[in-house]
């Protein structure tokens, strides 16, 4: 059974918009998650993550939000550039551990 | 060198073959992991070495066989495999500070094609 979920396999955005990617869990034992980031014949690249101790963390036009009783959390982009076009994988751990658990991804294309 | 290092990046191999997949880990990190990534699948979990033991072991065939001789190596030894292992293996290091959250860094992986 999928422990964290990314609901959304494609996300098309107007460059200087919002994207707001998408992701739930099950696990309520995870209490730290993570954005990755990966273009295509690369690995993920970290981009920003949140304990479950705060409700938001933002990293200039980063921000991650993070709702512990619907066990969903979001990753905003503002503004979105044609850069950001990537695979965005979200992932969940309990700290202490070290199975990263990571979702299925979403394709983000930000168009120009 | 920075980062994780994975060779070779590709890799095609016959059922009947022997091969090896390398990382190297230059950040200092106590902690490494083999990801598989096959095609609109969540990136699956197949090893985790803490301090060169092996800690984690997610049901993985034998076929699959880690090794890690420090802290900065990780090698997985491939034998006898089967063209649904085709997938893109990703190697992770992390630093366990105990307690406190911390992100894993992936190499570039190595697309494995076998046929």
């Amino acid at each position: 059974d999928q422990q964290v979920k990314q609901n959304s396999p494609s996300l098309s955005v107007q460059e200087g918009r919002i994207s707001i990617l998408n992701c739930d869990y099950t696990n309520s034992m995870f209490d730290y998650f993570l954005w990755y980031k990966k273009y295509p014949a690369e690995g993920p690249t970290f981009l920003i993550s949140i304990s479950s101790i705060k409700d938001k963390n933002e990293d200039g036009r980063f921000t991650v939000f993070l709702n512990k009783s619907a066990k969903h959390l979001s990753l905003h982009i503002v503004p979105s550039q044609p850069g950001d076009s990537a695979v965005y994988f979200c992932a969940a751990k309990t700290i202490g551990t070290y199975k990263y658990i990571f979702g299925t991804g979403t394709r983000l294309k930000v168009l120009a | 060198e920075t980062g994780v290092t994975q060779t070779p990046r590709h890799l095609v191999m016959g059922m009947t073959n022997k091969k090896s997949l390398k990382c190297e880990q230059h950040l200092g990190h106590n902690a490494m992991y083999w990801y598989k990534q096959s095609a609109k699948k969540p990136l699956e979990l197949m090893f985790v070495y803490s301090l060169e033991e092996r800690v984690e072991n997610n049901s993985v065939p034998s076929r699959f066989s880690p090794e890690c001789p420090n802290s900065s190596h990780l090698f997985l030894h491939l034998h006898t495999l089967q063209p649904e292992d085709s997938a893109l293996y990703l190697c992770a290091s992390s630093q366990d500070r105990g307690g406190v959250g911390t992100e894993a860094f992936f190499g570039q992986g190595t697309r494995l094609t076998v046929v």
